[in-house]
């Protein structure tokens, strides 16, 4: 069975902190995509990054950057120099030859001024 | 560009009462098509999912009904609204994934705006 874990409910940093954000999957397929989705207070899910199983390849895009290790199962977010707009819920996703996508529980980040 | 709308942004209803939420899709064809609730502070749910027009799968056995009129028309209905409705509603589309010459899966999920649904 296909599993996406986010542990951390709940993060709270003050801006220009760091801070990743925590992803660990299940699957026993070999080939599957992982991806982090972006939920802003408006609600509408924004797409962030899409990471295939074959490609470990860590990626950056600006603050943001992706650490995807097959060896632990985990696909790690972390916002480097964090800012009051990156106060939002972050969902880890994963999906599979079922066509399924499955969501972690979401992690809520608080950036304070 | 491809962009996904969603009506009405919110909506108040009586339990018992009739629900229709629309979702339309644009720039695309043939687009995989999706409905996800988000209750209050909870994850997301897939509620149908259809790969074409009249075509559509449920996920969760419920009071809720999906139908698929056009191509790039996804509306979720209900005859009678139970409190429990009360959410956050998502229409996601996405396109055929072909790894070879296999449909193997769907490629990104890209999500609407959502409908906020109060059921008292």
């Amino acid at each position: 069975a296909q599993k996406v874990t986010q542990a951390q409910t709940e993060i709270s940093v003050v801006e220009k902190e760091d801070v990743t954000l925590d992803c660990v999957y299940e699957t026993r397929d070999t080939t599957y995509y992982l991806f982090w989705y972006k939920q802003p207070p408006s609600g509408e899910l924004v797409f962030l990054i899409r990471r295939n199983s074959f490609d470990e390849q860590n990626e950056i895009s600006g603050r943001y950057s992706w650490n995807f290790q097959k060896s632990t199962s985990s696909f790690n977010f972390t916002i480097t120099a964090s800012q009051v707009v990156d106060s939002a819920v972050y969902f880890c996703a994963l999906i599979n030859w079922t066509d399924k996508l499955i969501f972690g529980t979401g992690t809520r980040l608080q950036v304070f001024p | 560009s491809q962009t996904i709308h969603q009506w009405p942004a919110t909506l108040v209803q009586p339990v018992g009462s009739p629900l229709s939420l629309e979702c339309t899709v644009e720039g695309t064809s043939n687009p995989n098509l999706y409905w996800y609730r988000q209750a209050a502070g909870r994850g997301l749910q897939l509620l149908f999912y259809s790969v074409g027009i009249g075509q559509i799968s449920s996920e969760v056995p419920q009071n809720l009904s999906a139908s698929r009129p056009q191509d790039r028309q996804f509306i979720l209905s209900s005859k009678k609204l139970l409190l429990s409705d009360s959410g956050f509603y998502l229409c996601a589309w996405s396109v055929p994934l072909l790894v070879g010459t296999s449909l193997w899966g769907t490629d990104t999920q890209y999500f609407g705006p959502g409908t906020r649904l109060t059921v008292l």
